[in-house]
């Protein structure tokens, strides 16, 4: 069964520093990743997708990378900045035929201060 | 506006009640999925539905109940037998099941408490 693990739970960091969350995933057998972000209270918005074949995908300040040989993920956060503070969540799509299949990340929870 | 909504917002449930959340979507998507967050937990899976007049048990399916008559539409019912109902509730479609850029967008969410 496929676990997916987030360290750390929560981080604090001060507005400009460039920050890394972490994913890692017990069954290499997947056929994507994606980051989410989910502010208190509201929906999951999805950031960056990952196919299987994928290494990294870039979308603005956010680079997300895949190493799926070793079940890792890392989501790369360029310049923070308050308005990033939220939690982030990975999930990791199965193998063929279930691959909408998402399994979840407990998160991380972060915080941009001034 | 295109999106997915869920209502109502909030809900309370009585015991021995049965309750139905709500969640329709105008993305023309073929997928839908019911998830439940709980404090400290990731995103479990209740039910998905990849047509119409189709849908599967997920990880979690004991006490729930779906249906899926119509594309836009995917209702949950939370019945009584599900003896700890208290959770937020996650709606979500994507464009099909097995696509490769198989992405899930989110409703806003219901959060379900017993009285």
């Amino acid at each position: 069964k496929q676990e997916v693990t987030q360290i750390p739970a929560a981080l604090s960091v001060p507005e400009g520093e460039n920050l890394v969350l972490n994913c890692s995933f017990t069954d290499s057998a997947i056929y994507n990743l994606q980051w989410f972000r989910q502010d208190p209270g509201k929906g999951l918005t999805s950031l960056l997708l990952i196919q299987s074949s994928q290494r990294e995908q870039t979308s603005g300040r956010l680079n997300a990378s895949l190493d799926k040989s070793s079940g890792r993920s890392t989501l790369y956060i360029a310049a923070s900045q308050p308005g990033d503070s939220a939690t982030y969540l990975c999930a990791v799509g199965g193998d063929t035929g279930t691959a909408s299949k998402l399994t979840f990340g407990t998160g991380t929870r972060l915080q941009v201060t001034l | 506006d295109g999106g997915i909504t869920q209502s109502p917002k909030y809900l309370f449930r009585k015991e021995g009640q049965n309750v139905t959340l709500s969640c329709e979507q105008n993305l023309n998507h073929d997928a839908m999925y019911w998830y439940r967050q709980d404090p400290g937990q990731g995103l479990r899976l209740i039910y998905y539905s990849q047509i119409v007049n189709d849908f599967q048990k997920g990880d979690i399916a004991e006490g729930y109940s779906v249906s899926r008559e119509k594309k836009e539409s995917f209702p949950l019912t939370v019945t009584s037998a599900q003896k700890n109902p208290t959770a937020f509730y996650l709606c979500a479609s994507s464009p099909g099941l097995l696509l490769a850029k198989n992405i899930q967008y989110f409703g806003a969410g219901t959060r379900l408490s017993v009285l």
